[in-house]
């Protein structure tokens, strides 16, 4: 099975609402998950990313939250503005023989103004 | 500003035909990756370099090889493409070797007929 899943694939909330992303992982070795967002046409960007010493982190209006003992994180946006309408993607840890991060398989956001 | 630059957008080649990709930064990073993207399955790593001459296996390398002559340069390679290569490839480095954060190319859309 897939080492990091992501629910889910599409996602269409209203302006101004929250909109919360989940990830899941089945390696527990790892210490660092980010999330990244690609706009059309362009290339991943990282927005925030945490570590495994913590169980939250915020940057504006995204946080990040990790469970470690359930093995999921989650990316929470709130106030929900058309720009951030994107493709977001979860990383975890990979296969052991490559220890490179996993990327999740995406999720197309979607704010309706 | 940070930059990874793709030398092609989009590509259109012919099965059989011999493909290259080339991806150039300019921050100085030891570690150059390339991904491939492709919908539902996310950013699939194909191969990644920490030095110079130096190319370690991601999960996908069957019908790829790489080339690191130059710290900035990291060129893919499809000996002899085919038509299940059609896909997005994106070039990516970094500074720190196992995390932190990927600075992603545009991307290269290869259409394989």
């Amino acid at each position: 099975g897939e080492n990091v899943e992501q629910h889910p694939s599409t996602l269409s909330v209203q302006e101004g609402d929250s909109a919360v992303i989940k990830c899941t992982y089945s390696d527990s070795a790892s210490n660092y998950f980010p999330w990244y967002k690609q706009e059309l046409g362009k290339g991943p960007q990282l927005i925030i990313d945490i570590r495994s010493n913590v169980g939250e982190k915020k940057d504006q209006r995204i946080a990040v939250t990790l469970n470690k003992t359930a093995k999921h994180f989650s990316l929470h946006i709130t106030e929900t503005q058309p720009e951030d309408s994107a493709v977001y993607f979860c990383a975890g840890p990979g296969p052991s023989s490559a220890r490179q991060l996993t990327f999740g398989s995406g999720t197309q956001l979607t704010v309706l103004p | 500003d940070v930059k990874v630059t793709q030398s092609s957008r989009y590509l259109v080649k012919r099965t059989g035909e011999k493909v290259f990709l080339e991806c150039v930064q300019d921050m100085d990073h030891e570690n150059m990756f390339w991904y491939r993207q492709d919908p539902g399955l996310g950013l699939r790593l194909i191969y990644f370099s920490y030095d110079v001459k130096m190319k370690e296996k991601g999960d996908i390398p069957e019908g790829y090889s790489v080339s690191r002559e130059k710290k900035e340069r990291f060129s893919l390679i499809l000996e002899s493409a085919s038509t299940n290569q059609t896909s997005m490839y994106l070039c990516a480095s970094s500074f720190h070797r196992d995390t932190g954060e990927l600075f992603f190319g545009e991307g290269s859309r290869l259409t394989v007929l």
